[in-house]
């Protein structure tokens, strides 16, 4: 049991690159979560897929798209990278509508770097 | 959902218990207080989380005061696998996580 994992661990783009982040989980939760963290800041929520077919956006997602390809797995993708997305990207899911209990496992994250 | 306020930094003793103060003085009565911790910019990990009573589990305790508008979450026995960002979390049933930018809490031998 992997729990989240995401690939890769470290990237480094040129600006104008496009690259696709990629996230699973194998506890077959319903929700999953795109989050950036840039030094000595909190997490903030990219996007969010709350059931397998459904995205939506959430505080930050400018510059960004996902992918709920199905209920493992939710990608990531910055179409045309700028030094401004250089940060740590984590991924989460959680079993959502277990009540209001709504533990959000994260996977080790991906540290990118946009020259 | 309601902001919180959490101190910058903390030390603590090894052995000591350590106690992080949350104000969530806007907090509605649906929300729950939770707690993350992020280890050495590792992805954050679930501590605990409340409602209105005190809670504890095998890593801490969650203090919620009667009005809800404030929490402390104890760890009795700090260790240095404990020195991390904890991060204090209000949030609605189906709602966001917004994380805060948490107390960093330094365990000193």
């Amino acid at each position: 049991n992997a729990g989240v994992t995401q690939t890769p661990k470290f990237q480094v783009l040129k600006t104008g690159q496009s690259m696709t982040l990629q996230c699973a989980q194998d506890m077959n939760h319903n929700s999953m979560y795109w989050y950036r963290q840039d030094p000595g800041m909190g997490l903030r929520l990219i996007y969010y897929s709350a059931s397998e077919g459904t995205t939506d956006k959430g505080e930050v997602p400018n510059g960004y798209n996902v992918s709920r390809l199905n209920k493992r797995e939710f990608s990531l993708r910055l179409e045309s990278a700028a030094p401004s997305q250089t940060s740590v990207y984590f991924c989460a899911s959680s079993e959502w509508g277990r009540g209001s209990y709504n533990e959000q496992f994260f996977g080790p994250g991906t540290r990118l770097t946009v020259l | 959902d309601a902001k919180t306020t959490q101190p910058t930094s903390m030390d603590c003793a090894e052995g000591r218990a350590a106690n992080l103060p949350c104000n969530h003085s806007t907090i509605s009565g649906n929300e729950y207080v939770y707690w993350y911790r992020q280890i050495h910019s590792q992805g954050p990990q679930y501590i605990i989380h409340g409602l209105k009573n005190n809670e504890t589990n095998e890593m801490a305790s969650l203090i919620i005061t009667e009005d809800r508008k404030s929490s402390t979450l104890i760890l009795p026995h700090a260790t240095l696998r404990d020195t991390a960002v904890y991060y204090c979390i209000v949030r609605a049933p189906g709602n966001q996580f917004y994380f805060g930018t948490g107390t960093s809490l330094t365990v000193i031998p």
